[in-house]
């Protein structure tokens, strides 16, 4: 069946770069999401890559893909202390109206 | 910049009660959803709706969940007969096209005691 997996915890420094990894299992995802969750609030929509691109480049946010290796990356370029939450990794395999798969989600701790 | 509204933000309730949590979906937005979190799990996928019906639902989605949008600005998800393991926190989510963009409110703690 699907399957999201992330590493549950990161720890970075002030200023630089976080790279969070995801995995997937269904080949014919369609497009694949990073959510943040900070406490207390919702499940906040950073960005979206469509399965047949490579990569996408948002401000400090560079998503890459692997289709071949199922794998997905969030890049945060000069890494905030407001950037400290829970990232979501997410798929979706069908068309319009589908459920989101959702990864455990990875604790990026920045640190000043 | 729009909102998806969720109430109450926490509720507890006795096992076996029926509770009914609200969502107010953006307002231009077509495609529903429920998703649940229980403490330290995945986020996972439990109902949407679209056009006045069900489209997908989940295995947890069993004969004890309902959902109703029951005029033109709420979508209700409705627990019948509350058991201790539906603690969890509910999401609610909508979306303009149902391909991406989903936007969550900030959930529903339930506590079921």
């Amino acid at each position: 069946g699907e399957d999201v997996e992330q590493s549950l915890f990161l720890s970075v420094r002030e200023g630089d770069s976080s790279v969070i990894n995801c995995t997937y299992t269904d080949s014919s995802s369609t497009y694949l999401y990073w959510y943040k969750q900070e406490p207390g609030a919702g499940l906040q929509l950073l960005t979206y890559i469509f399965s047949n691109m490579d990569m996408k480049q948002d401000q400090r946010l560079t998503v890459l893909l692997n289709k071949k290796d199922k794998h997905l990356s969030l890049r945060i370029a000069d890494t905030q202390t407001g950037d400290s939450a829970i990232y979501f990794c997410a798929e979706s395999i069908r068309q319009a109206g589908t459920a989101l798969i959702f990864g455990k989600g990875t604790t990026l701790s920045v640190s000043s | 910049e729009p909102e998806v509204t969720q109430t109450p933000s926490h509720q507890v309730t006795q096992m076996g009660q029926e509770v009914i949590l609200r969502c107010v979906p953006i307002s231009n937005h077509l495609y529903f959803y429920w998703y649940r979190q229980i403490l330290g799990q995945k986020v996972e996928f439990l109902v949407s709706f679209y056009n006045n019906e069900i489209s997908e639902k989940s295995e947890i989605f069993d004969d004890q969940f309902s959902v109703e949008r029951p005029d033109g600005s709420n979508f209700t998800l409705k627990i019948r007969s509350t058991k201790l393991e539906d603690s969890a926190m509910y999401f609610c989510a909508s979306s303009e096209s149902g391909t991406y963009g989903y936007t969550f409110g900030s959930g529903t703690r339930l506590t079921v005691v």
